[in-house]
């Protein structure tokens, strides 16, 4: 079945240490994103891609960085965790062509002590 | 660029009761409209969406939304709540020529009494 898939669904690391959160859909999007969430909050985009090789910074200022070299894969990384960083945080895919509006992974809960 | 409003951060209702969620945009023109639906410890499932034509769109779960020009704005509804329908709710407003990226509400969170 098509679908997006996010890893760890929960994670608490100590600050400091470098993390990677995973995103990968099997849906042959061309669009990517990642989105932070927090509770209250409006869903803030920090990166999105349109294709391989296509990386972009979103509207919230984020010291995270992602990478595309696969389009079915779009993982997040931070090198430096800190507390600042705990949130859920959430990976989206769309078709290229057309707003189709989004499909949504399960989120990964990050919590940074 | 455009904005969206949901007044109602949460909404309680009885269980088989209707319910409307409000949202309210800001665009010059007609926008992209989006209503999504997240469950606890889940991500958002698309509930509906409205591009053009027909004003009053049918969505999944038995919810529909009216585009109403007049008053910038694109609220949800359903005629019978389920227990199961409980869960926060967002409203997003993307922007036709554009990226179609969207921007999204605050969310209402819907809890629903037996």
């Amino acid at each position: 079945e098509a679908d997006i898939y996010q890893t760890p669904r929960y994670l608490v690391i100590g600050t400091g240490k470098k993390i990677t959160l995973e995103c990968s859909q099997t849906m042959g999007h061309d669009k990517m994103y990642w989105y932070q969430q927090d509770p209250g909050m409006e869903l803030h985009l920090i990166h999105y891609s349109y294709g391989v090789n296509s990386t972009e910074k979103g509207d919230l200022s984020s010291e995270s960085t992602v990478s595309r070299i696969r389009t079915e894969h779009f993982p997040l990384t931070l090198e430096s965790a800190r507390p600042s960083h705990t949130s859920q945080y959430l990976c989206a895919s769309s078709p290229r062509q057309g707003p189709y509006g989004y499909t949504f992974g399960s989120g990964t809960r990050l919590t940074v002590v | 660029a455009q904005s969206v409003t949901q007044p109602d951060i949460h909404i309680t209702v009885s269980e088989g009761a209707s319910l409307e969620l409000r949202c309210n945009y800001s665009y010059g023109a007609t926008p992209y409209l989006f209503w999504y639906v997240q469950s606890p410890g889940q991500g958002l499932q698309l509930l509906l969406k409205y591009f053009s034509g027909d004003t009053l769109v049918q969505g999944i779960k038995g919810f529909e939304a009216e585009f109403k020009r007049s008053q910038s704005s694109f609220n949800l509804r359903k005629p019978s709540v389920h227990w199961s329908d409980a869960a926060e709710y967002f409203c997003a407003v993307g922007e036709p020529g554009g990226s179609y990226i969207p921007t999204f509400g605050r969310g209402t969170s819907l809890i629903v009494h037996p």
